[in-house]
């Protein structure tokens, strides 16, 4: 089955512990990205990647850092975690930029 | 500035009601307009795809049209299933990331 699989599903944490949210896709694709979002705000991008060892900056990059060092995993890094960055967290996948995206399940992180 | 506006922010219907939702868009060259429908706590779950003006999808109860400035996706005969926040989405300009609207929530009750 196609999926991108994201973990945990539930995070909470306190002010400047690190953490990564993992992100895995099992259908191939060159291209994945980082989103949060928040009412009011909808759907933003934090980072993204073309393809392996190829990352750069969504709207939103400050307080995050990710890798893609194989095709299918795309981590997110929080190394100082502070409250303003608690959010509804998804990553996504598709095969180009303008292919249809299959999105993870969501992570929910509080960071207190 | 690549941006996306959906309209109504909220619509209730009535089972069988049918109704539309409408995505304004400012990008030069578009590249791809997306529709998506999201679940409360869940992830966006793909609908359709549309790359130029004219073109038209259907699914179900859902169809999705394109213009030059706007899509619509119109929802004939809705059930309380399809109660969900509907978000639209264009790739920028640049090609490199999805720019999303905020979102039209539906409610259909029986």
């Amino acid at each position: 089955e196609a999926q991108v699989t994201q973990n945990p599903r539930y995070l909470i944490t306190v002010t400047g512990k690190k953490l990564t949210v993992t992100c895995s896709q099992n259908m191939n694709h060159e291209y994945m990205s980082w989103y949060r979002q928040d009412p009011g705000l909808g759907l933003r991008q934090i980072y993204y990647s073309m393809n392996v060892e190829v990352t750069d900056k969504g709207d939103v990059p400050e307080g995050y850092k990710v890798s893609r060092k194989e095709k299918r995993n795309f981590p997110l890094i929080l190394e100082s975690p502070s409250p303003n960055q608690t959010s509804l967290y998804f990553c996504a996948s598709s095969l180009v930029i303008n292919t249809e995206a299959f999105f993870g399940q969501g992570t929910r992180l509080t960071v207190v | 500035e690549d941006q996306v506006t959906q309209s109504p922010e909220a619509l209730r219907l009535q089972e069988g009601e049918s109704s539309s939702l409408n995505c304004s868009y400012t990008v030069s060259g578009l590249r791809g307009l997306f529709w998506y429908r999201q679940d409360p706590g869940k992830g966006p779950e793909f609908l359709f795809t549309l790359y130029s003006a004219g073109e038209e999808k259907e699914k179900e109860r859902l169809k999705a049209t394109l213009t030059k400035k706007e899509s619509f996706l119109h929802i004939t005969a809705p059930k309380p299933e399809d109660s969900a926040t509907y978000l639209c989405a264009v790739t920028n300009q640049a090609g490199t990331a999805l720019i999303f609207g905020k979102g039209t929530t539906l409610s259909v009750s029986s």
